[in-house]
């Protein structure tokens, strides 16, 4: 357990609706991670934050925004949704930057009807 | 050609056989390679990491890298039931450590 939480664990919107998923860490690290996981995709990154306002484009970020006010809390905007946002979205952290091994928060499941 | 490529299964083996899960990954500068596990419906949790060529050991668990064939494979000796579960590959680069590479994953099912 790398001391993540996510939240809301599961979340139904409509398409056009704002919505935002937070990822919160209890031990100060400085690397944080958003993914999102489809069937046939696996795993993809979104963006990713080195430090409290540093953040960074992943693979897929287009339709996403993110923002790091606190050490603690990373959180995932997705302005306006869309049905191809429905997924699952973890948050991950880099514990050690020698070996750069990420570990998962327990996710969240959206659902954009 | 995707970059980190498995297949997807599902693979079958009885209970005490030895599970082989491959990944090829298609960027030569990639330097740091990991194992998870992910049951359905939670998170994947990580199992192994290696960084050298040849074979790292932990447990049940053996990783083989080979770089220059771009080729990591996992063994898990003596698989239990409990070992059922999609098994993905990631993979860094030295230029952007920061943006892990995921393969879609193997399932894998031990039958007892």
């Amino acid at each position: 357990d790398a001391g993540i939480t996510q939240s809301p664990r599961h979340k139904v919107t409509e398409t056009g609706t704002p919505v935002t998923l937070r990822c919160h860490q209890t031990e100060n690290h400085r690397y944080m991670y958003w993914y999102r996981q489809d069937p046939g995709h696996g795993l993809r990154l979104i963006h990713y934050s080195y430090g409290v306002k540093d953040t960074d484009k992943g693979e897929v970020s287009d339709g996403y925004s993110v923002s790091r006010s606190k050490t603690e809390d990373f959180l995932l905007t997705l302005e306006s949704a869309t049905s191809s946002q429905t997924s699952v979205y973890f948050c991950a952290i880099t514990s050690d930057r020698v070996s750069y091994e990420q570990y998962f928060g327990p996710g969240t499941r959206l659902t954009v009807t | 050609q995707k970059e980190v490529e498995q297949n997807s299964g599902p693979l079958s083996v009885p209970e005490g056989a030895i599970a082989s899960l491959n990944c090829t990954y298609s960027d030569r500068v990639s330097q740091s390679f990991f194992w998870y596990r992910q049951y359905s419906g939670k998170s994947p949790e990580l199992i192994m990491s290696i960084y050298s060529n040849g074979d790292k050991e932990d447990g049940r668990f053996t990783a083989q890298l080979n770089k220059a064939s771009q080729y990591v494979s996992l063994l898990i000796r003596d698989s239990q039931p409990s070992d059922s579960a999609t098994y993905l590959c990631a993979v860094l680069t030295y230029y952007n450590n920061n943006d892990m590479r995921f393969g879609a994953g193997t399932r894998l099912t031990v039958k007892p």
